[in-house]
């Protein structure tokens, strides 16, 4: 199985960028999408193939990597972006997710 | 508008069985893979299984391979999840999810989910 590993945790001031990581345990090429979990509520896409934006999802939020290596940015960050970041891979079975990152606001 | 309605969850013992149902509207249901995601109290999402959107093609992660099937009935534009022989680690919040699949296959669309407890 294809492990994705991200940091548990980002603290960052309002109005600025967050950055988050996603590393894969081997190439998914372009197959790495990203959802966010508000607390109490499913998952939303809003990355998908490493760089597209999905539908209706503010161009504050952006995506890049290929490979192995990821990473998902939020520039600038508004309040109502506290939530838990999920990458997850389509490359091979089993379809996997990263550990997820938890977004705070200094 | 897109809706995926989960139903069926509750309070089951070890062993025993559970049908989850997710009812889908606001778009063509015979047109499109479909899955099913948990997630255990507390914890991040895990993939339990997909099916192709005429049943030709399912997948189960090896957590619930031999317990669970997944089935759909397009004409009723509903999904479904039996779970057989639950363990306490089954114990999750169940969503239905659809699969967009144009190259990149990923979960375009999440249902609110239904919670699955399993506790004697």
């Amino acid at each position: 199985d294809i492990v994705l590993t991200q940091s548990p945790a980002l603290a960052v001031s309002l109005g600025q960028r967050a950055t988050i990581s996603c590393r894969a345990s081997e190439s998914v090429r372009s197959s790495m999408h990203w959802y966010q979990q508000k607390s109490g509520q499913q998952p939303k896409l809003l990355i998908y193939g490493a760089s597209n934006l999905a539908s209706g999802v503010p161009a504050r939020f952006s995506g890049s990597g290929s490979g192995t290596d990821f990473t998902f940015t939020i520039d600038p960050v508004e309040a109502d972006d506290i939530a838990t970041y999920y990458c997850q891979q389509s490359r091979n079975d089993p379809l996997t997710f990263g550990s997820g990152t938890k977004l705070e606001i200094k | 508008e897109v809706q995926l309605v989960e139903s069926g969850g509750g309070l089951v013992q070890p062993g025993r069985s559970l049908k989850l149902s997710c009812l889908a509207s606001g778009f063509t249901f015979s047109n499109y893979g479909m899955n099913w995601i948990r997630q255990a109290p507390g914890k991040g999402l895990e993939w339990v299984a997909s099916i192709s959107s005429s049943s030709s093609y399912i997948y189960y992660a090896d957590t619930v391979k031999g317990r669970f099937t997944i089935s759909r009935d397009n004409a009723k534009n509903t999904l479904y999840l039996q779970m057989t022989s639950l363990r306490s680690e089954d114990t999750a919040l169940y969503y239905c999810a659809r699969f967009r699949v144009d190259g990149y296959n990923y979960f375009d669309y999440w249902g609110q989910g239904v919670m699955v407890t399993v506790s004697s």
